[in-house]
């Protein structure tokens, strides 16, 4: 299985702050990485296909960027709303793993 | 808008078979895209479990294909997974979900919580 490692685990910015989340893929992938968000008790939220193809009604603060083993999220300038735990997934080959997840708490 | 909606026991005992259902509204699943089951223990990550395409075509994770079925009936517009011999391991929230490309998972289900224990 290709394993999928996030870091940070948790972080704790400001709300205004930019925001970087990295996932490094045990072997290459070519772009095939997507990032989700996820708030307590719901279900995940597809934000970016393919390392750095913004979903529809996805906020333009949300990138990511690329390629073969290392990917990154950024948040141009953090919301309330952007808590939550953000999770990378990788679709180059099943089984389709996702990272340990990044916990962020506004502060 | 496609929704996805989970159904089953939310309790099942150790040994026993966890069965549960996902109604597609909004979409027809005949006409084409692969459905997806992944699951999340308490307090813990995403798991993929195995997806299915219109046609009956599935792909499961290779841990647990010992133990997963998954099945479609396009006359209900529904899918179905089937998990054998549950130990307390599988507890978790089970979610449907509708995969927009490979994999990428674009619409979910709310998910159901499935406790295994006697």
């Amino acid at each position: 299985d290709i394993q999928m490692t996030q870091s940070p685990s948790s972080l704790s910015p400001s709300v205004g702050d930019r925001v970087t989340i990295t996932c490094r893929a045990s072997q290459r992938i070519s772009n095939y990485l997507n990032w989700y968000h996820q708030k307590p008790g719901r279900a995940p939220n597809l934000l970016i296909l393919d390392a750095s193809n913004l979903q529809s009604g996805v906020p333009s603060r949300f990138s990511g960027s690329g390629s073969g083993t290392d990917f990154a999220l950024t948040i141009s300038s953090l919301h309330p709303e952007d808590f939550g735990t953000y999770y990378c997934q990788q679709t180059y080959g099943t089984p389709y793993t996702f990272g340990q997840g990044t916990k962020l708490e506004i502060k | 808008q496609v929704q996805l909606q989970e159904s089953g026991p939310g309790l099942v005992k150790p040994s026993e078979t966890l069965s549960l259902t996902c109604v597609v509204s909004g979409h027809s699943i005949s006409s084409g895209f692969y459905w997806g089951w992944i699951r999340q223990p308490p307090g813990k990550g995403l798991e993929w479990i195995g997806s299915i395409s219109q046609s009956g075509t599935t792909y499961y994770k290779p841990s647990l294909k010992s133990r997963v079925t998954i099945s479609v009936e396009t006359s209900r517009n529904q899918f179905s997974l089937n998990l054998t011999s549950v130990t307390a391991a599988d507890t978790a929230v089970y979610y449907c979900a509708k995969e927009i490309r490979r994999g990428a998972f674009g619409s979910w289900g709310q998910g159901t919580l499935v406790t295994v224990s006697s």
